[in-house]
């Protein structure tokens, strides 16, 4: 069956530490991944998309990277700060789909400690 | 340019009412595309539109649920009859176009609550 699984529910770091984040996936060949930021109570805000072409994407204090061998994307956040605590999703546009319809993982709540 | 706006942002209805969620897109998309997250559950996509148009509706509910987007208007999704089941938070988002690398824009949501 088809599966995208963040591995951690939860994730605490100190701030100024690197936050690295996993999203797995089987059973997909993604044409594209998406991260998303969502506060509490909030919608998602989109923050990086990398292409299934494509190792890795930078943005600001932002790395992705897309394994498609491993069928894995790793989130990294560089020094980190309290406002990044907030919960991360992945989410993925299966290949062969033509339009935005969007499989999200279950996301993982990072909490930054000052 | 005001972003995706979802009216009301909470909506509380007795089991058996209907439950109408409201989506106006940011100006210039055409593409709806609605979204529901359950209690400890990830976001679950349900329907995408475009203008007066369903596209996808995989993952709605056979029974109860039905979505719109009017040429003129927001797009609507309603849910008849609620049960318990149905309390969670829908989530709708919108683009510019229908091609899957452009980044979605979401609304804050509205959170049904079925008493």
């Amino acid at each position: 069956s088809q599966k995208i699984e963040q591995n951690s529910e939860a994730l605490n770091i100190q701030e100024g530490k690197t936050a690295t984040l996993t999203c797995n996936y089987t059973n997909y060949s993604p044409a594209y991944l998406q991260w998303y930021r969502q506060d509490p109570g909030r919608g998602p805000v989109f923050l990086l998309l990398i292409r299934e072409n494509e190792k890795e994407k930078r943005k600001e204090r932002l790395k992705v990277t897309f394994d498609t061998t491993l069928k894995q994307s790793l989130f990294h956040i560089t020094a980190s700060q309290p406002a990044d605590s907030a919960t991360y999703l992945c989410a993925l546009v299966p290949g062969g789909t033509s339009y935005g319809k969007l499989t999200f993982g279950q996301g993982t709540i990072l909490t930054v400690h000052p | 340019n005001a972003g995706v706006m979802q009216n009301p942002r909470h909506l509380v209805r007795r089991r058996g009412q209907e439950a109408r969620l409201r989506c106006s897109p940011m100006k210039g998309h055409s593409h709806v595309y609605w979204y529901r997250q359950l209690p400890e559950e990830g976001l679950k996509f349900m329907v995408y539109l475009q203008k007066e148009n369903i596209i996808d509706e995989s993952g709605m509910p056979k029974e109860r649920f039905s979505a719109e987007f009017p040429k003129e208007g927001p797009s609507i999704l309603r849910i008849q009859q609620v049960v318990r089941g149905d309390s969670a938070a829908y989530f709708c988002a919108s683009s510019p176009t229908s091609r899957g690398e452009t980044e979605a824009f979401f609304g804050q949501g509205t959170r049904l609550t079925v008493v």
